[in-house]
């Protein structure tokens, strides 16, 4: 079945560093979603990428839908100690189903 | 974006038990989504719950295990039925709507806070 692979898993950076992360599949999905889950919390999302190509920033993020739609990256400028946490990239399949990617976490050290 | 509320937040369960998970909106909404959550793992759509009809289960999940009710158009319940311990999870509702806190126009999922679950 499909599946998301997000890459790195896991991250260590120091506060101000900026952070990189992406999401790859085998299948071609219609709109991209990243979302952040803070410990003991759902994930709240953070940026929502319609079409190939796009390019969309909200605040310190980046997002791009990769031009193939079978990947995304999403990156984090100045990262500051409340960016910990989970992140997940999650690909549309059907009208309404999504398939959430497998995670990275990211520990920022002040 | 909708403002989702579950109930509870968390519990710890004897094996053979159930535990009924509560999901409310704050907003009319046609479809509620609830996701599975196992340690350290990815989010798990279990089902699709419509007002009026029968939920749609994903592969791998079954009614009798997790029976939903959807008795209107704010409201959801999961039921987790006759538990062992590989049912500890994060139980998440879900819902699909327009955004409003990004900057721009869109849908998305909203998630509510969860039910973290532990089954001993």
């Amino acid at each position: 079945g499909q599946q998301l692979n997000q890459s790195p898993q896991s991250m260590f950076i120091q506060e101000g560093e900026d952070v990189s992360m992406n999401c790859t599949s085998s299948s071609i999905f219609n709109t991209w979603l990243w979302y952040k889950q803070d410990p003991g919390e759902g994930p709240v999302l953070l940026i929502a990428l319609y079409k190939a190509g796009e390019l969309t920033s909200n605040g310190r993020l980046t997002a791009q839908f990769g031009i193939t739609r079978k990947d995304s990256f999403l990156n984090i400028s100045a990262s500051i100690p409340s960016d910990v946490g989970i992140y997940f990239c999650a690909g549309q399949l059907g009208t309404y189903k999504y398939i959430f990617g497998t995670g990275t976490r990211l520990k920022v050290l002040a | 974006s909708a403002v989702i509320s579950q109930k509870p937040s968390r519990d710890i369960c004897q094996r053979g038990t159930s535990l009924t998970i509560q999901c409310q909106v704050d907003s009319q909404v046609t479809m509620m989504f609830w996701y599975r959550q196992q340690p350290g793992q990815s989010l798990t759509l279990i089902a699709t719950a419509n007002q009026g009809s029968e939920a749609t289960y994903e592969s791998g999940f079954v009614i009798d295990k997790f029976p939903i009710s959807r008795p209107n158009l704010t409201f959801s319940t999961l039921t987790v039925s006759n538990m062992s311990p590989e049912d500890s999870s994060i139980y998440l509702c879900s819902v699909r709507g327009p955004l409003s806190n990004l900057d721009r126009v869109g849908y998305g999922y909203t998630f509510g806070s969860g039910t973290r679950l532990t089954v001993v």
